[in-house]
């Protein structure tokens, strides 16, 4: 069974830090891997979307890292801002296209002004 | 703007009752999702659908239903069966394509607490 872990549970920064948030996956027979963002009492808003084919992606001051055969995913922020302050969640899809996700409990960053 | 559009975005349900979440979504989606969301627990799979009049149980369907009767609505029934019912909701959808996963797109949530 697919079991995703997301550590540290929260993390707090000052502003203008480069920081990295850290998934791993016991299951390696993934679909993909997506990245999102929650905010309290919101719903998520995906960031990033790995394929297994896939190392990494980059979107703005994001960048997604994919290493199937270890088991883990890194989301580099760079240069943080008080507004990326949120609730990062990764999500793998299984071995097949199904669309379902396995999730991670998040992680909670705060960064300070 | 296309998006998904979940309501209400507060619910609240004597025990006993059956409510209704509505999800519709203007993305022309072919797959659609419900999952829960506990404090602790991360999002937990209820039921998807990736075609319509098609559904599958996810990892905690008892206690819910769903129907998909066009393609831009999926709503969930949360039955009286449901033991512990109060969570936050959320929707998602994304396109059906058979060699490339998609992306999932989520809805704002509804809000569901049992009196």
């Amino acid at each position: 069974k697919q079991e995703v872990t997301q550590i540290p549970a929260a993390l707090s920064v000052p502003e203008g830090e480069n920081l990295v948030l850290n998934c791993s996956f016991t299951d390696s027979a993934i679909y993909n891997l997506q990245w999102f963002r929650q905010d309290p009492g919101k719903g998520l808003t995906s960031l990033l979307l790995i394929q297994s084919s896939q190392r990494e992606q980059t979107s703005g001051r994001l960048n997604a890292s994919l290493d199937k055969s270890s088991g883990r995913s890194t989301l580099y922020i760079a240069a943080s801002q008080p507004g990326d302050s949120a609730t990062y969640l990764c999500a793998v899809g299984g071995s097949s296209n199904t669309g379902k996700l396995i999730f991670g409990q998040g992680t909670t960053l705060q960064v300070k002004p | 703007d296309g998006g998904i559009t979940q309501s209400p975005k507060y619910l609240f349900r004597k025990e006993g009752q059956n409510v209704t979440l509505s999800c519709e979504q203007n993305l022309n989606h072919d797959a659609m999702y419900w999952y829960r969301q506990d404090p602790g627990q991360g999002l937990r799979l209820i039921y998807y659908s990736q075609i319509v009049n098609d559904f599958q149980k996810g990892d905690i369907a008892e206690g819910y239903s769903v129907s998909r009767e066009k393609k831009e609505s999926f709503p969930l029934t949360v039955t009286s069966a449901q033991k512990n019912p109060t969570a936050f909701y959320l929707c998602a959808s994304r396109l059906g394509q058979d060699f490339v996963a998609g992306e999932l797109f989520f809805g704002e949530g509804s809000r569901l607490t049992v009196l």
